[in-house]
This record gives structure tokens, sequence and C-alpha cells, in this order.
């Protein structure tokens, strides 16, 4: 079954915690990419990699890290979390770069990260 | 003016009723147009993309007017499994980013 998949699905942690959220796809897809969503705000992107070895900052890529070394995981480091941190996350994937010649985003099933 | 902006909802509507959605994008440069679904803390999946000729998807139908830089959903004979969030999704710079309005609610009751 053609998936991403994300691990944790939950986690509670305290301040300066280091901690990875794993992210897998399944679909040999070139581009991933990573969001947070809170209420009031929708999606915002964090990080996104354009193919193995490749990766950019979003809109709110402070606080977080990204590597890209397979091209099917794109894990989420959170060196010294904080509180404001607290969010639920989404990882993605698309064939090729996101939303050009309508391609479609495939999001996991998400992560609900609480940081105390 | 923001990115993305839709509808504040919610949108209570009964059975059968035709709801319709608005979405306003501030790019001009803007080539891809979608609309998601998100149910309740659960991930966004797509409902379907926007074509500039308008499309239909059996009880769903999608615009664009690139002019007015605005993208319509009108969903028809509403069923209660329609219940969900409606995100507006237009793609940013250089086709690396897309981004998510921050969603309109929709609640069917029977």
């Amino acid at each position: 079954e053609a998936q991403v998949t994300q691990n944790p699905r939950y986690l509670i942690t305290v301040t300066g915690k280091k901690l990875t959220v794993t992210c897998s796809q399944n679909m040999n897809h070139e581009y991933m990419s990573w969001y947070r969503q809170d209420p009031g705000l929708g999606l915002r992107q964090i990080y996104y990699s354009m193919n193995v070895e490749v990766t950019d900052k979003g809109d709110v890529p402070e606080g977080y890290k990204v590597s890209r070394k397979e091209k099917r995981n794109f894990p989420l480091i959170l060196e010294s979390p904080s509180p404001n941190q607290t969010s639920l996350y989404f990882c993605a994937s698309s064939l090729n770069m996101a939303g050009v010649g309508g391609d479609t985003q495939y999001f996991g099933p998400g992560t609900r990260l609480t940081v105390l | 003016r923001k990115e993305v902006e839709q509808d504040p909802g919610p949108f209570n509507v009964p059975e059968g009723a035709t709801v319709a959605f608005n979405c306003t994008y501030s790019n001009s440069a803007s080539q891809s147009f979608f609309w998601y679904r998100q149910d309740c803390r659960k991930e966004p999946k797509l409902l379907m993309s926007v074509y500039s000729s308008g499309n239909e998807d059996g009880r769903f139908t999608a615009q664009l007017n690139r002019a007015s830089q605005y993208i319509s959903l009108l969903i028809r004979d509403s069923k209660l499994s329609d219940s969900a969030t409606y995100l507006c999704v237009v793609n940013g710079k250089a086709g690396t980013a897309l981004i998510f309005g921050k969603g309109t609610t929709l609640s069917v009751s029977s």
C-alpha cells in the first residue's frame, strides 16, 4: 500500500530533550516536506527536500533540523524542544515539486507533540 | 493581503443543501490550485485539483478565476460524510511550496 508513515504518533516530552520524528514514504517520491498545524494558523511549512541531500527552509524553520540521506526517509529533528513547538506535525511527499503539474501531496497521519 | 484567504466559516447546513466555499490568493504567478479535505485531527487529503476551465467530480465543482485570483468549491446535495474542513491550496514561489489556507469547516446535519 502506498503510504507515508510517521513515528511516533504521539509524544509528550520536556523542554530541552532532543527528539526525532521519523518520516518514510514507499512511493519513490522525490519531494518531501514537513508542516506544522496550529489552531488559527493553518498548515505552515517547516522544511522541504527536493531530492536526496537537497533540503531547504520553509516558512517556520527555526528550532528544527532535517536530513535527507535516503530518498524514502526525511526525519525531523528538534535539538532542544521548547513549549512553543507543541503542535501537530505532518510529513508529506509528492512525485515532483509540490503542486507542479497538479501533483498530489500525500500526507502522513500526523504526530501530536507536546513539549512541557 | 494574506497569501491564501478563505471564508471563515463554520458552515452549518442540512443534508441535501448546496454550499459554496470561496478562496482568494495573492500571488498572481501561482500556477497550481487545489482543494484538500481534512477530517478532525487527521491528515489532509486531496479532494480535487482546480483547472482553468473549471472541473467537476460528482457532487463537487471547482472554479478558477485567474483575473480575480479567486477559487471556489461548490458541493451539491450535501451528505453527512461531507462534514470536514476544506483547505484551499495554492503553489507558492517557484513551485517549491504549497501555501495552505486556514480552512473552512463544514458541518452537515440530518
